[in-house]
């Protein structure tokens, strides 16, 4: 079974400052990696996903994330945090050879930026 | 340009009353799912359906049952509520399964049960 584990519920950086959200999976075969973003009210959108190729990846709003197979871990990152990135962010994880087609969602993490 | 639209947003329930919540999509996916997500849990899936007339169980299944009459909607019922209910819950579809293409959401259904 797949899984998705996200360090830390809450993570809080100054603006400006980088920001590092962890996620790690478990999977038996090579997955397809994602990570959304939830602003508040509001439901998920897409920020990147991994499928194959290029191990890191980019996104919006100058995010992007390196599958690194051997840590299996998706850790997000922005070089300089902007106050409109305030939000919680899921990392999920699929098996594409799976019939089940379900995409499994970490606990998430959320970021608060400081002035 | 709808995407996946939820109704209601809001709901207050006593405990043992029944409900349906709907969700539409007008982008012709094949795919729809329902998540609930609770604090410090995530999302967790509910119930899916591949295609009309299909639906499967997902993770947390007990105590709802869905239907899929309508390639563009996905309906979940909640045949006698509980406070353990109490949720937002999320609808959300896709061209394909299995994360090949992007799942788009609804903005959620606030649900309290009393």
């Amino acid at each position: 079974a797949q899984s998705v584990t996200q360090l830390g519920s809450h993570v809080s950086v100054s603006e400006g400052a980088l920001v590092l959200l962890r996620c790690n999976y478990s999977s038996s075969v090579p997955p397809y990696l994602f990570w959304y973003v939830q602003y508040p009210n509001q439901g998920l959108q897409l920020l990147l996903k991994y499928t194959t190729g290029a191990t890191l990846v980019k996104g919006i709003n100058g995010f992007e994330a390196e599958f690194k197979k051997s840590e299996t871990s998706f850790h997000l990152t922005k070089p300089s945090a902007h106050m409109s990135d305030a939000a919680e962010y899921f990392c999920a994880v699929s098996d594409p050879y799976s019939s089940a087609s379900k995409i499994i969602f970490g606990s998430g993490t959320r970021l608060s930026i400081r002035p | 340009n709808a995407g996946v639209t939820q109704t209601p947003k809001f709901r207050v329930l006593k405990t043992g009353q029944s409900m349906t919540l709907l969700c539409a999509q007008d982008m012709n996916h094949e795919y729809m799912y329902w998540y609930r997500q609770d604090p410090g849990m995530g999302l967790r899936l509910i119930h899916y359906s591949v295609g009309e007339g299909t639906t499967a169980k997902g993770e947390v299944p007990d105590g709802y049952n869905v239907s899929r009459l309508k390639k563009q909607n996905f309906l979940l019922g909640l045949e006698s509520a509980a406070p353990s209910q109490t949720s937002v819950y999320f609808c959300a579809s896709s061209p394909q399964g299995g994360g090949y293409t992007e799942a788009f959401f609804g903005q959620g259904t606030r649900l309290t049960v009393v």
